[in-house]
């Protein structure tokens, strides 16, 4: 069974750009999560779709960032215009049922602003 | 983070036993649990605990819960140097709550 996979691994961009994120979930899994670690700190959860749902969309930082996640398999994160707070890991993670066992995280992309 | 505090750095040597431990702070997290991440991966889910348990254990990790003093903590036996990564205490409240709050995580280095 193939993992979570998120793409891309690294990307740098400079501070204004765009920058949109991908995350293809475990089969199946109607349940895909999106977190991100800022310099090291805490793992901060994002937002949480059911499908192609928005569940809970509490833990988006501000409008510069917008989810999606069209026909309820693979998500995209865009951030637009990227600052340079937004620099971070940002994991994606997936689970079958409401995640009570646990979820299933990909490798995260290591978002670089300048 | 604020809601869930873990000490930054653990330090062990091979063989030793390693305890890394977890606060937090809403009495109401009804399930609890510890990732690990490896260099360069994602997380992992090592195991997680139930509110209504003490104790589990599964091979060399035992997890200990104190609910009065809302204190998680992660035993593991025979520390290696595999088991050198960052470990991550979370936790979430009830079964429809999609989102855990982890803490910053305890970076474990085991010297050989």
């Amino acid at each position: 069974e193939a993992g979570v996979t998120q793409f891309p691994s690294h990307s740098v961009i400079e501070k204004g750009q765009t920058v949109t994120l991908r995350c293809d979930p475990i089969s199946g899994h109607d349940n895909l999560y999106w977190y991100r670690r800022v310099m090291g700190k805490e793992i901060k959860f994002l937002l949480h779709f059911v499908k192609e749902s928005k569940q809970d969309e509490s833990g988006m930082p501000n409008n510069r960032f917008l989810a999606e996640r069209t026909g309820g398999t693979y998500s995209t994160l865009k951030v637009q215009p990227a600052e340079l707070e937004d620099s971070g890991v940002y994991f994606c993670a997936s689970s079958q049922d409401r995640g009570v066992l646990g979820y299933t995280f990909g490798s995260g992309t290591r978002l670089t602003v300048v | 983070g604020e809601d869930v505090e873990q000490s930054l750095f653990l330090s062990v040597r091979e063989g030793d036993s390693s305890v890394i431990n977890c606060t937090y702070t809403d009495s109401s997290s009804t399930y609890l649990y510890w990732y690990k991440q490896e260099p360069g991966a994602g997380l992992q889910l090592l195991t997680y605990i139930f509110s209504n348990m003490d104790m589990k254990q599964d091979q060399r990790l035992t997890v200990l819960l104190n609910k009065k003093d809302k204190h998680l903590s992660l035993r593991i036996a025979d520390t290696q140097t595999g088991d050198s990564a960052i470990y991550f205490c979370a936790e979430r409240k009830g079964t429809n709550a999609g989102k855990s709050t982890f803490g910053d995580g305890t970076t474990l280095t085991v010297k050989p």
